[in-house]
């Protein structure tokens, strides 16, 4: 098993350019989570599926989109990157029916925004 | 809502030397607690966790937490540290947001060196 990936490792972008960053999960789990972490900040949630077919509202989501394309993949979309995207994205998911508080991460996406 | 503090943003110790990591939460329920490891350049590892039971609980790598629900804290220790164990540990609480998903709020991180 691969767990969680997630695509591109690294990406520049230039302000009001968009982008889509992509995760995949082979575990079977339900529910999905998009978290951007920054220097000093921890990990702060952007939007969530706690299941195929439902999203919502995380913490910090203005900026951001998200699809759930299916049960394994969960997008991040950024319509019109702002230097203030810059950060690293990581993506992460749990099991709804058993263990559901413990997310599993990925590797992430450094995101620089210029 | 939920939070989460850890007091210590850098702890430098002596490899062998005993660690404590400090965690205190905000939650007006009882909380699901977890501490996560994450390497350079690297994503996030569960080391452990707290559900219910048991407030002293084992996890990976020799690191173990105790959930002090008095002084609502969840503090990290292990008895004698290695130099692979530098990096960064974030505590967190988890909350159920709704068909079986739980949402984590994260401390800001504790960056852990070790001296030879």
């Amino acid at each position: 098993n691969a767990g969680v990936t997630q695509t591109p490792k690294f990406q520049v972008l230039k302000t009001g350019q968009s982008m889509t960053l992509q995760c995949a999960q082979d575990m079977n789990h339900n529910s999905m989570y998009w978290y951007r972490q920054d220097p000093g900040m921890g990990l702060r949630l952007i939007y969530y599926s706690a299941s195929e077919g439902t999203t919502d509202k995380g913490e910090v989501p203005n900026g951001y989109n998200v699809s759930r394309l299916n049960k394994r993949e969960f997008s991040l979309r950024l319509e019109s990157a702002a230097p203030s995207q810059t950060s690293v994205y990581f993506c992460a998911s749990s099991d709804s029916l058993a263990g559901a508080e413990t997310q599993y991460f990925g590797p992430g996406t450094r995101l620089l925004v210029l | 809502a939920q939070s989460v503090t850890q007091p210590d943003i850098h702890i430098t110790v002596s490899e062998g030397a005993s660690l404590e990591l400090r965690c205190n939460y905000s939650y007006g329920a009882t909380p699901y607690l977890f501490w996560y490891v994450q390497s350079p350049g690297q994503g996030l590892q569960l080391l452990l966790k707290y559900f219910s039971g048991d407030t002293l609980v084992q996890g990976i790598k020799g690191f173990e937490a105790e959930f002090k629900r008095s002084q609502s804290s969840f503090n990290l220790r292990k008895p004698s540290v290695h130099w692979s164990d530098a990096a960064e540990y974030f505590c967190a609480v988890g909350v159920p947001s709704g068909a079986g998903s739980y949402q984590l709020t994260f401390g800001k991180g504790t960056k852990l060196s070790v001296i030879p």
